[in-house]
């Protein structure tokens, strides 16, 4: 059954600590992002890859670094640097261009 | 840069009657078009799209959006809602170019709740 698969759901952390959300997909899409949500804000844009080993920064990457080493994985690094880091993250990929977006569930960091 | 506003913040309506969820987009092109549906704590489903050809889309869920492109607008509807259509309701934009931007621009989102 294919799809994208975001753990963990729940994630809890110390202010001051890096944290890594992790991303997979099995639709074999060459086009991975990152989005992040927070109440009445909509989706912004955090970073963006298009291929294996090539990645863009969206809207609002600041204090958020990725990598793409697999087409399967696009991994989220939540750093110290990230002022407010408390939000809903989704993960999603496409097969490239203005197609639709397939999105994971979603992982919920809470940081304190 | 392009934008979507969804005017609704939130709508409840009652279950069985017609929905209409606005949404207005700023594009200098024609643009591609599309409405997601949130669950509580989950991600977003497509419910449609609008590429080109005929204005008026019909998706998942009994689900229709109408391009109108004098009002720079893409209106989801339905005509009887259920309860289990309670959601957050997205609308995105996308430049219309198939090589080119990889970045969808969503709306606020509208909350949809339904009164037995």
């Amino acid at each position: 059954d294919g799809g994208i698969t975001q753990s963990p759901k729940y994630l809890f952390r110390k202010e001051g600590q890096n944290v890594t959300l992790s991303c997979e997909q099995n639709l074999n899409h060459d086009a991975m992002y990152w989005y992040r949500q927070d109440p009445g804000q909509g989706l912004r844009l955090i970073y963006y890859s298009q291929i294996v080993n090539d990645f863009q920064k969206g809207d609002i990457a600041e204090g958020y670094s990725v990598s793409r080493e697999k087409k399967e994985s696009f991994p989220l690094t939540v750093t110290s640097a990230q002022k407010n880091p408390t939000a809903f993250y989704l993960c999603a990929a496409s097969v490239g261009g203005s197609n639709p977006l397939h999105f994971g569930n979603g992982t919920r960091l809470t940081v304190t | 840069a392009q934008s979507v506003t969804q005017p609704d913040i939130h709508i409840t309506v009652s279950e069985g009657a017609s929905l209409e969820l606005r949404c207005n987009y700023s594009y200098g092109a024609t643009p591609y078009l599309f409405w997601y549906v949130q669950s509580p704590g989950q991600g977003l489903q497509l419910l449609l799209k609008y590429f080109s050809g005929d204005t008026l889309v019909q998706g998942i869920k009994g689900f229709e959006a109408e391009f109108k492109r004098s009002q720079s607008s893409f209106n989801l509807r339905k005509p009887s809602v259920h309860w289990s259509d309670a959601a957050e309701y997205f609308c995105a934009v996308a430049p219309y170019s198939g090589a080119g931007s990889y970045q969808l621009t969503f709306g606020k989102g509208t909350k949809l709740s339904v009164i037995p």
